[in-house]
């Protein structure tokens, strides 16, 4: 399996804070993604970085930030989170257009 | 814009049958096509890749072929098990587009029943 880490695995806030997911890759891949997964929507691309300090919005990105200090980690922050931002996010790496590999998945429920 | 499908939405097979998963795609204009499998509650597995100028590509009791042209990929499944049950996703990968931003199916579950 790819080295892929998402924390937390699960999470539940509260509308209107703030929440920081956070995803680690030790494959040294150039590329990372976020998606988010709901039923009836599949799986929608939230943001992605090219580099360290090179981010871009994807379809969805409306509500969430992202930031890329260093190649192993980025990070999807929700500054103020809605019921609606109530899914499952997924992680992604890739070497640029070639293989795509995913991390395991944070569940998270803003009630 | 895009749109990729996979249909049925959902297939039960009895073990030891072959399975045929279809998706396609609208825009041929396509850089690589790559199948996945998603257990519940479990992130996505990769399960093939294949480039827009390849036909096909196999690993053990899995081949996928490609026709450009007419927007369709097919997964063959040999043989099947009852831990081939999962949902599978196609998500294809524009020319249009660089760094691997992925476009998605609705994906299919499968049950495989022994």
């Amino acid at each position: 399996d790819a080295g892929i880490t998402q924390s937390p695995r699960h999470k539940v806030t509260e509308t209107g804070t703030p929440v920081t997911l956070r995803c680690h890759q030790t494959e040294n891949h150039r590329y990372m993604y976020w998606y988010r997964q709901d039923p009836g929507h599949g799986l929608r691309l939230i943001h992605y970085s090219y580099g360290v300090k090179d981010t871009d919005k994807g379809e969805v990105s409306d509500g969430y930030s992202v930031s890329r200090s260093k190649t192993e980690d980025f990070l999807l922050t929700l500054e103020s989170a809605t019921s609606s931002q109530t899914s499952v996010y997924f992680c992604a790496i890739s070497e640029g257009a070639t293989e795509a590999f995913f991390g395991q998945g944070t569940r998270l429920t803003v009630v | 814009k895009q749109e990729v499908t996979q249909i049925p939405a959902a297939l039960s097979v009895p073990e030891g049958e072959n399975l045929v998963l279809n998706c396609s795609f609208t825009d041929s204009a396509i850089y690589n096509l790559q199948w996945f499998r998603q257990d519940p509650g479990k992130g996505l597995t990769s399960l093939l890749l294949i480039q827009s100028s390849q036909r096909e590509q196999t690993s053990g009791r899995l081949n996928a072929s490609l026709d450009k042209s007419s927007g369709r990929s097919t997964l063959y499944i040999a043989a099947s098990q009852p831990g081939d049950s999962a949902t599978y996703l196609c998500a294809v990968l524009m020319t249009t587009d660089s760094w691997g931003k992925l476009q998605f199916g609705a994906g299919t579950q499968v049950v495989v029943t022994p």
